[in-house]
């Protein structure tokens, strides 16, 4: 069966420029995430999605960062004005639920960024 | 808050080999334990978890013992393979935001034959 995918694979950008990141997560999954991993860092969780809502995103960095669901599927990332520093593989997982017995991340392979 | 303290890398070893890679952390609450391997080019994997002290956790031959005393969740196997090659993150989920995963740094292993 289809794994969570992610669009591009690969996003090369020049700073200053805006961005927008895909994820298909896994079909049946209400619960997604977003994840950051920066070069020989773990994982670290932006924000997480109920359905069509965000139902927390304290781990947005800033306001350049933003992300919608507009029917519980499909999420797109975005990231506004790019800076060198949001150089990073970013991370999307889906899940049956967010709590519960059936809570298990399933993870894409990622959508590696590179902010010239 | 949460976090997670893991071993760093890299660990290289030859095939058969004993592997231990320590684990530790800080939670609010009891929180379930993972650990995830991300084989190279390949998306992080859920290896094994334990949601509860004094549980094990295993699967393809790794284990790990949820122990509370020490707030350690080390991951172990007897005899590594060279498919065993991948970096390996220790996470926990925790608190009222329990669905969202602190992840350790990863830890590099590779494996000669």
């Amino acid at each position: 069966g289809a794994g969570v995918s992610q669009t591009p694979s690969n996003k090369v950008t020049e700073k200053g420029k805006y961005v927008e990141l895909r994820c298909d997560p896994i079909s049946g999954h209400t619960a997604l995430y977003w994840y950051r991993q920066s070069l020989g860092q773990g994982p670290e969780f932006l924000i997480y999605f109920q359905g069509t809502g965000a139902a927390d995103d304290s781990g947005l960095p800033n306001d350049r960062f933003f992300a919608v669901r507009p029917e519980g599927s499909v999420s797109t990332l975005k990231i506004q004005r790019t800076e060198r520093g949001d150089s990073a593989v970013y991370l999307c997982a889906s899940s049956f639920s967010a709590s519960g017995g059936v809570n298990e991340q399933f993870f894409g392979p990622g959508t590696r960024l590179t902010v010239l | 808050g949460n976090s997670v303290t893991q071993m760093e890398g890299p660990v290289t070893l030859s095939e058969e080999a004993f592997l231990t890679i320590n684990c530790t952390y800080t939670a609010t609450g009891h929180p379930s334990l993972f650990w995830y391997v991300q084989y190279p080019g390949e998306g992080l994997q859920l290896l094994l978890k334990a949601t509860k002290a004094d549980d094990k956790g295993s699967n393809k031959g790794f284990e790990a013992t949820y122990r509370k005393e020490t707030t350690s969740f080390h991951l172990e196997k007897g005899s590594v393979q060279v498919s065993d090659s991948a970096v390996y993150f220790c996470a926990l989920r925790s608190g009222g935001s329990n669905y969202k995963l602190t992840f350790g740094k990863g830890t590099l292993l590779t494996v000669n034959p």
